[in-house]
């Protein structure tokens, strides 16, 4: 069955730590990954998305992520995080040959930035 | 473009009641997608359709759901009768195309409270 696992339910950090958001995912064919972040109130705005080749991807925010098909894993990092990005925060698979956009989402992790 | 619209924001009403909840998607994207929202179980899809047709509605919870849309344009999620454990937040996203690089694009969301 497809399905995608965050392991961490919530994390704090301290302003200017490096952050690293676990996601791990189950899908039978060849995955296309996403991470989304939702702040309070507002809907999910896509930070990156992996479908194919480097499988260190950059995204929006000085966020990025990297696929390893070995572990199926697909963890999210910032360098430095800044008390903007508390947040909440989710890894989705979809995808395959007939990918729609059609996604499975995790559970989500909630960020606590400490200042 | 303005994005997904979604409407209402909120909205509050009474066990028994019928809900409406309206999206429109971006132009030009054929695939539109309603997700619900709760602390229980996060993000699941619950139907989405294919150029205005309904492609599978297996995450609709009962037959008080139903999803219909008329044109390309415009979709509506209705419930009826409400009831308090339908409170939650419902997101309609689209996108286009199929295949690699689709994603979809949300809504802000509407939060729905059953009383």
């Amino acid at each position: 069955a497809q399905s995608v696992t965050q392991p961490d339910i919530h994390i704090t950090v301290s302003e200017g730590a490096s952050l690293e958001l676990r996601c791990n995912y189950s899908y039978g064919a060849t995955p296309y990954l996403f991470w989304y972040v939702q702040s309070p109130g507002q809907g999910l705005q896509l930070l990156l998305k992996y479908f194919s080749g480097d499988t260190l991807v950059q995204g929006i925010k000085g966020f990025e992520a990297e696929f390893k098909r070995s572990q199926s894993s697909f963890n999210l990092r910032k360098p430095s995080v800044h008390w903007s990005d508390a947040a909440e925060y989710f890894c989705a698979v979809g995808g395959g040959s007939s990918n729609t956009g059609k996604l499975i989402f995790g559970q989500g992790t909630t960020l606590q930035v400490k200042p | 473009d303005a994005g997904v619209i979604q409407s209402p924001r909120h909205e509050v009403t009474e066990m028994g009641q019928e809900v409406t909840l309206r999206c429109k998607p971006i132009s030009g994207h054929d695939y539109l997608f309603w997700y619900r929202q709760t602390m229980m179980r996060g993000l699941e899809l619950l139907i989405y359709f294919n150029n205005n047709v309904p492609i599978d509605d297996s995450g609709m919870p009962e037959d008080r759901f139903s999803a219909k849309m008329p044109n390309a344009s415009f979709s509506t999620l209705k419930i009826q009768p409400s009831e308090p454990r339908d409170s939650a937040v419902y997101f309609c996203a689209s996108s286009r195309g199929t295949g690699f690089g689709t994603e979809a694009f949300f809504g802000q969301g509407t939060r729905l409270t059953v009383v």
